[in-house]
């Protein structure tokens, strides 16, 4: 089973409001990652956890805010959110093998495609 | 630094082969193909690693040109299936492990 999880599929959310995105899967993987995808342009990463540690975080706005719970949880809170920053966001964990994550691969959820107003 | 794939687009009928090719100028650690059809995730192809490999999925198959910084994605005998986009995915020597860095996508369209 190499299923990743993500909720909701659809937001539509304003620029003042909070929310959160979710995803999951229990396949024992210990890296979880947050990409955006732009129409019609590849997955961008934003955020790699490896073993619930923040390890890379590229260089995103602070208005995303990720979360690691547990080994099999990986959240991703927005509050203040532009319309730009509407797009497809994608969820993946891969195996994690120490610092082999190089050579791991990583399986992608359907993604949560969010409006922002 | 974003790797460049080649063609941006292929059209084919059922039945005829294709190559999508992924360039770098990093040295890489490893290369990994997905497959997008619209409004979907991107799915697993296959991963290769630093070492020249060659591997193979049903009917595609990929190579990996250590030398050159480059790898191919082969596609014969296509199906209707195989229509979507293509990414590769490169990691690079050096960097923070686990970023996949990914081309801009090759559009394949079968038609039957």
């Amino acid at each position: 089973d190499t299923e990743v999880t993500q909720t909701p599929k659809h937001l539509v959310m304003g620029m003042t409001n909070k929310k959160s995105l979710k995803c999951e899967q229990h396949m024992g993987h210990r890296a979880m990652y947050w990409y955006k995808q732009k129409a019609k342009k590849p997955p961008e990463l934003m955020f790699v956890y490896s073993y619930e540690k923040l390890s890379i975080n590229e260089s995103v706005p602070s208005r995303f805010s990720p979360e690691c719970p547990n080994s099999s949880l990986l959240n991703l809170h927005l509050h203040a959110l532009q319309p730009e920053d509407s797009a497809l966001y994608l969820c993946a964990s891969s195996t994690s093998r120490g610092l082999e994550l190089s050579a791991d691969t990583q399986y992608f959820g359907p993604g949560t495609r969010l409006t922002v107003l | 630094q974003q790797p460049v794939q080649s063609p941006q687009a292929v059209i084919l009928r059922e039945g005829e082969d294709a190559v999508i090719n992924c360039s770098s100028s990093k040295a890489l650690y490893s290369v990994h193909w997905y497959r997008q059809k619209h409004g979907e995730a991107p799915v697993f192809l296959m991963i290769l690693l630093k070492g020249g490999e060659q591997k193979g999925h049903e009917k595609i198959s990929a190579s990996f040109n250590e030398k050159k910084q480059q790898s191919s994605l082969y596609l014969t005998a296509s199906q209707l299936s195989y229509s979507g986009t293509y990414f590769c995915g490169t990691v690079a020597g050096g960097t923070s492990y686990g970023k996949l860095t990914f081309g801009q996508g090759t559009i394949l369209t079968v038609h039957p």
